[in-house]
């Protein structure tokens, strides 16, 4: 049981280019999010779906498109890096258990963008 | 949106008790209150969830006043290994809004 598997776990960009992030999860998951960490900082919501075919805002959307065609797979998409996002992107996902949800996280993404 | 608040960092000895508590303020009806822990280079990992009262699992409790604008984990006996981040997570759980927010964290640091 792999849990959540986030591909690559390391990239460089130079600004302009464009990059797709994925995560997949193998718990079926309704709930999937991406979030931002910045060095010293908690971490920031971007996007986030709650189920196959929808996605939603979250409190840093801006630069980024995400989708989630499959279930299994949440999709972060960068169609033109800058350097203020340069960052480690963490990929969760989530079900409801009675009253309790726990997220649970990947192991990250560190992106630096030139 | 409910906004945590949390002490920046804290620094405690092996084998001692200690007590990271978080103010929300404007924590809703439907609210649960989560906590984190995260390792460097890591994702953070659930610790414990409450919505009233007092919790306890096998790493940790929670304890939550009535009136529910803050919270406060306890970790018994800390050891070297729980050096981390801890982070409080107010949150909604009974729609489809998934606004999940972190706040800043409590960087505790154990002391031999």
């Amino acid at each position: 049981n792999a849990g959540v598997t986030q591909t690559p776990k390391f990239r460089v960009l130079k600004t302009g280019q464009s990059m797709t992030l994925l995560c997949a999860q193998d718990m079926n998951h309704e709930y999937m999010y991406w979030y931002r960490q910045d060095p010293g900082m908690g971490l920031r919501l971007i996007h986030y779906s709650v189920g196959e075919g929808t996605t939603a805002k979250g409190e840093v959307p801006d630069g980024y498109n995400v989708s989630r065609l499959k279930k299994q797979n949440f999709l972060l998409g960068l169609e033109s890096a800058a350097p203020s996002q340069t960052s480690v992107y963490f990929c969760a996902s989530s079900d409801q258990t009675g009253d309790n949800e726990k997220l649970f996280f990947g192991s990250g993404t560190q992106l630096s963008v030139l | 949106l409910a906004k945590t608040t949390q002490p920046i960092s804290m620094d405690s000895y092996e084998g001692q008790e200690v007590n990271i508590t978080c103010s929300h303020n404007n924590i809703a009806t439907n609210d649960y209150i989560t906590w984190y822990q995260q390792f460097p280079s890591q994702g953070p990992r659930f610790i414990i969830q409450g919505y009233k009262t007092k919790v306890t699992n096998e790493v940790a409790s929670l304890f939550i006043p009535a009136d529910r604008k803050s919270s406060t984990l306890s970790l018994p006996r800390v050891s070297l290994s729980d050096t981390a981040v801890y982070y409080c997570l107010v949150g909604d759980f009974s729609g489809s809004a998934r606004q999940l927010t972190f706040g800043s964290g409590t960087q505790l640091t154990v002391l031999p």
